[in-house]
């Protein structure tokens, strides 16, 4: 199973500043990875996917990035709607595995 | 518009079997993969497992000898069923459909609560 690693477990930032969230593979996932986000009550909502391409609708502050088993969600700008939890999944490998997750707070 | 609905018992004693189903509406599926979630209270995601179009199916390990996931084509309806369930399998269940390309769907989440 791969385990996918997320850091850090919370992030304090402040409205309009930049938001950098990481998760790390245990092993190569080949750029299968995604990231959601998730706010109370509600089920996750799919940011990115292939680990760089923003899904439909998603606003161009969302970024991802890859390099090699390391892997970097951007927030360019935080908004207000932005404040939630993030988490990371591979879908190379079955069992799908998620990050524990970061929760993005407001400083 | 897809949407999916989802329902089932939200109250299980322990050793009982948990099963819920998840209906797909306005859409025909042809190529998809539909992922069982779920979430215990306060905690993060655990992937339980998928079926797709071909009716094949991927479970978690740690769940693969107590899961069963299903699918009622006809009715465009799935089931998830696990069984010999404890307090451990306490959580909110989510069903979470997968179209070409990266479009996903979300049940509204299920809370099961295993308690004697």
């Amino acid at each position: 199973e791969i385990v996918m690693t997320q850091s850090p477990a919370t992030l304090s930032v402040s409205p309009g500043e930049r938001a950098t969230l990481s998760c790390r593979a245990s092993q190569t996932v080949s750029g299968n990875l995604a990231w959601y986000q998730q706010k109370p009550g509600q089920a996750p909502r799919l940011l990115i996917y292939g680990a760089s391409t923003r899904a439909t609708g998603i606003p161009a502050r969302f970024s991802g990035s890859e390099s090699g088993t390391e892997f970097t969600l951007t927030i360019s700008s935080l908004q207000s709607e932005d404040f939630a939890v993030y988490y990371c999944q591979q879908y190379n490998n079955w069992p799908r595995t998620f990050g524990q997750g970061t929760k993005v707070e407001i400083k | 518009q897809v949407q999916l609905q989802q329902w089932g018992a939200g109250l299980l004693k322990p050793s009982e079997t948990l099963s819920l189903s998840c209906a797909v509406y306005g859409g025909s599926l042809s190529n998809y993969q539909l992922t069982w979630i779920r979430q215990p209270p306060g905690k993060g995601l655990e992937w339980i497992g998928e079926i797709n179009q071909s009716g094949s199916t991927n479970y978690n390990p740690s769940l693969k000898s107590r899961v069963t996931i299903s699918v009622d084509t006809s009715k465009n309806q799935f089931s998830l069923k696990l069984s010999s369930v404890t307090a451990a399998d306490t959580a909110m269940y989510y069903c979470w459909l997968v179209l070409p390309v990266a479009i996903h769907y979300w049940g509204q989440g299920t809370l099961v609560t295993v308690s004697s």
